[in-house]
């Protein structure tokens, strides 16, 4: 069983940082990587789909990269909206998340 | 307007079932992929199965044997059949298409 794992679980960061959140697989999962945003309450957000594609309708200070088993999200320029908790996920067959990394200010 | 709406959501004792059910509406053409995805109060995102196109279905681990995912394409409707309950499938279950669409959650109690 694949297991996500995310780094760091929490980050401080201030408007305007440059923000990077890494997810590793413990096997390779080629490029079926997602990135999610979640607010307190709300459904998650797909930001970032198949490794690096940018989802329609998110700002282009998101990015992704990586490959194999290590991925990252940038965020180049933190914005006050972006303070929430991020979650990488493996979606091919299987689903599973990264256990979550929290931005706050 | 797309839209994902869950229903079916409760309290339900330990060892009971619970059948969630998710309205989909507003797509033209039809899925790859239809998933079930949970969390627990104040827990991260824990994906719980899917359903693909062509019938093939996933389960996590924590749900194997007694949850299952089914569609129905006439209805428009994801369903999932919740068996066995316990008390650590207390969680917001949310559905989601192909991961980008998602509803607005359905909460399940397990309690005594």
């Amino acid at each position: 069983d694949i297991q996500m794992t995310q780094s760091p679980s929490t980050l401080s960061a201030s408007v305007g940082d440059r923000v990077t959140i890494t997810c590793r697989a413990s096997q390779s999962i080629s490029s079926w990587l997602a990135w999610y945003q979640q607010k307190p309450g709300k459904a998650p957000r797909l930001l970032i789909y198949k490794t690096s594609s940018l989802e329609g309708g998110v700002p282009s200070r998101f990015s992704g990269s990586g490959s194999g088993t290590e991925f990252t999200l940038t965020i180049s320029s933190v914005q006050p909206d972006d303070f929430a908790t991020y979650y990488c996920q493996r979606y091919d067959s299987y689903g599973t998340f990264g256990q979550g990394t929290k931005v706050e200010i | 307007e797309v839209q994902l709406v869950e229903s079916g959501g409760g309290l339900v004792q330990p060892g009971g079932s619970l059948r969630l059910s998710c309205a989909v509406s507003g797509f033209t053409g039809s899925y790859n992929y239809m998933s079930w995805v949970r969390q627990a109060p104040g827990k991260g995102l824990e994906w719980v199965s899917v359903l693909f196109s062509g019938g093939s279905t996933y389960y996590a681990d924590s749900v194997k044997g007694r949850f299952t995912i089914s569609g129905d394409s006439a209805k428009n409707t994801l369903n999932l059949q919740m068996n066995s309950l316990r008390a650590e499938d207390t969680a917001v279950y949310y559905c989601a298409r192909e991961y980008k669409y998602w509803g607005q959650g359905t909460l399940v109690t397990v309690s005594s």
